[in-house]
């Protein structure tokens, strides 16, 4: 069964002390893998698009990585203005529906 | 502007009375998708459509219809809500599956 989880569930740092989220997925034949933020009663905003196991995107403090089995998304020197939920999606293998992660509930304290 | 707009934002409904939430978007977008999302669940995809004319059910599409006839409209018909339908809920556009998609704001629906 497809299938993505993330850990950890909740993540929290302080300012300047950087970490990692961890996607994993299931899916074989990976059709792309997506990295969105969500902040609380908004809609989710993309990040990244990964294809291929050793690719790397950045933007920011962020960077998302891909392995055959999962992606990272690093957070380097976070600020308070990081703290959201970051959620993880890949297509599934034989339909176009799109699985997403349960997120990961990052905070940020001064 | 790109965007994907949901009306309305708010609903508060009462058992068993049909109601439709409207989604657009303006990026010419072939995929579109509805997603409900429950504290402890995530988010869960409803229905998607490839196309115009074209639907396919997602993970939770018990209690949900959808439509669509035009490119930038898929809304999403509850004709029969009841409470465990209660949640926020999402549409998205994009050019495929395999491709990002961008979210409208949300629409929080309490039926009771």
């Amino acid at each position: 069964e497809d299938q993505v989880t993330q850990s950890p569930e909740a993540l929290r740092l302080q300012e300047g002390e950087s970490s990692s989220l961890n996607c994993s997925y299931t899916v074989s034949g990976l059709r792309g893998l997506f990295w969105y933020r969500q902040d609380p009663g908004k809609g989710p905003e993309f990040l990244f698009t990964l294809y291929s196991a050793g690719e790397e995107k950045e933007k920011e403090r962020l960077k998302a990585t891909l392995t055959k089995k999962e992606s990272f998304l690093h957070i380097t020197a976070p600020k308070p203005e990081d703290s959201a939920t970051y959620l993880c999606a890949v297509p599934a293998r034989s339909y176009d529906k799109v699985i997403f992660g349960p997120g990961t509930s990052l905070s940020v304290i001064p | 502007e790109a965007q994907v707009t949901q009306n309305p934002r708010y609903l508060i409904t009462v058992t068993g009375k049909k109601l439709t939430v409207t989604c657009s978007q303006n990026m010419n977008h072939e995929y579109m998708s509805w997603y409900r999302q429950d504290p402890g669940l995530g988010l869960r995809q409803i229905y998607y459509s490839m196309n115009v004319e074209v639907t396919d059910k997602g993970d939770v599409p018990e209690g949900y219809k959808v439509s669509r006839k035009e490119k930038r409209n898929f809304p999403l018909i509850l004709e029969s809500p009841s409470p465990n339908q209660t949640s926020l809920y999402f549409c998205a556009s994009g050019a495929g599956a395999e491709y990002e998609q961008y979210f409208g704001p949300g629409t929080r629906l309490t039926v009771t």
